[in-house]
């Protein structure tokens, strides 16, 4: 069966640097993906990993080691407004004009930001 | 009106009722789902649409019942519904193909937040 495994709640103050690792074990990979989603909203596009390395987008960073089977997701210089769950998602299809991979979602991390 | 919109924000029926929860994006993607929230799981995937054809049912119970009769327009059919199936609708859409939902994301509604009683 597919699994994705991140932690369940991670606590850190404002300025802190947090990193949520997410490890999959899944029939097929093409790209590890990472969605926010405050309390009551939408679950929102952050970044998305095909190949192994960093992608920096800003405060947020996210990595990715296909070996591992491993990624993360980096969120530095934390504000108030990062307080929300966090989602690693894996497509277990290669996407093409024929095919359509579907994402499938890790339990969440909820991230708690203090003063 | 853009984005993903759903419609109603939270729905109450009894376990005789008959309701629909309606999807509508405005984005010209091609690929439509449903996926089911409970607390502390995984998001569940239900139902895909590609181009107005449902392409996966993720052993859903007969008792929901997805309809997609456009690319822009997507519904959840409920009857007799049960009280485990409380939980928070999402929607979503993508533009799959040529590394389109790879690069910008599913886009998600808000949700339906539905409670069984």
């Amino acid at each position: 069966g597919q699994s994705l495994e991140q932690p369940s709640e991670v606590t850190a103050v404002e300025g802190a640097i947090v990193q949520i690792n997410c490890t999959y074990q899944t029939s097929g990979f093409y790209g590890l993906s990472w969605y926010q989603q405050h309390d009551g909203g939408a679950p929102t596009f952050l970044s998305y990993n095909g190949l192994d390395g960093l992608e920096e987008t800003g405060r947020f960073s996210s990595f990715l080691s296909r070996s591992d089977s491993y990624g993360y997701l980096l969120l530095q210089e934390l504000q108030m407004k990062d307080s929300a769950s966090y989602f690693c998602a894996v497509r277990d299809r290669a996407e093409t004009t024929d095919s359509w991979g579907k994402l499938q979602f890790g339990a969440g991390t909820q991230v708690v930001v203090t003063p | 009106e853009t984005g993903v919109t759903q419609t109603p924000r939270h729905l109450v029926m009894g376990m005789t009722n008959k309701k629909s929860l309606k999807c509508e994006q405005h984005l010209g993607h091609n690929a439509m789902y449903w996926y089911k929230q409970s607390a502390k799981k995984p998001l569940e995937l239900m139902f895909v649409y590609n181009f107005k054809e449902q392409t996966e049912n993720n052993s859903v119970p007969s008792r929901f019942s997805p309809e997609c009769p456009n690319s822009s327009h997507l519904f959840l059919h409920l009857h007799t519904l049960q009280p485990e199936d409380s939980a928070l609708y999402l929607c979503a859409s993508s533009q799959d193909g040529a590394g389109g939902a790879a690069n910008y994301g599913y886009t998600f509604g808000s949700g339906t937040r539905l409670t069984v009683v």
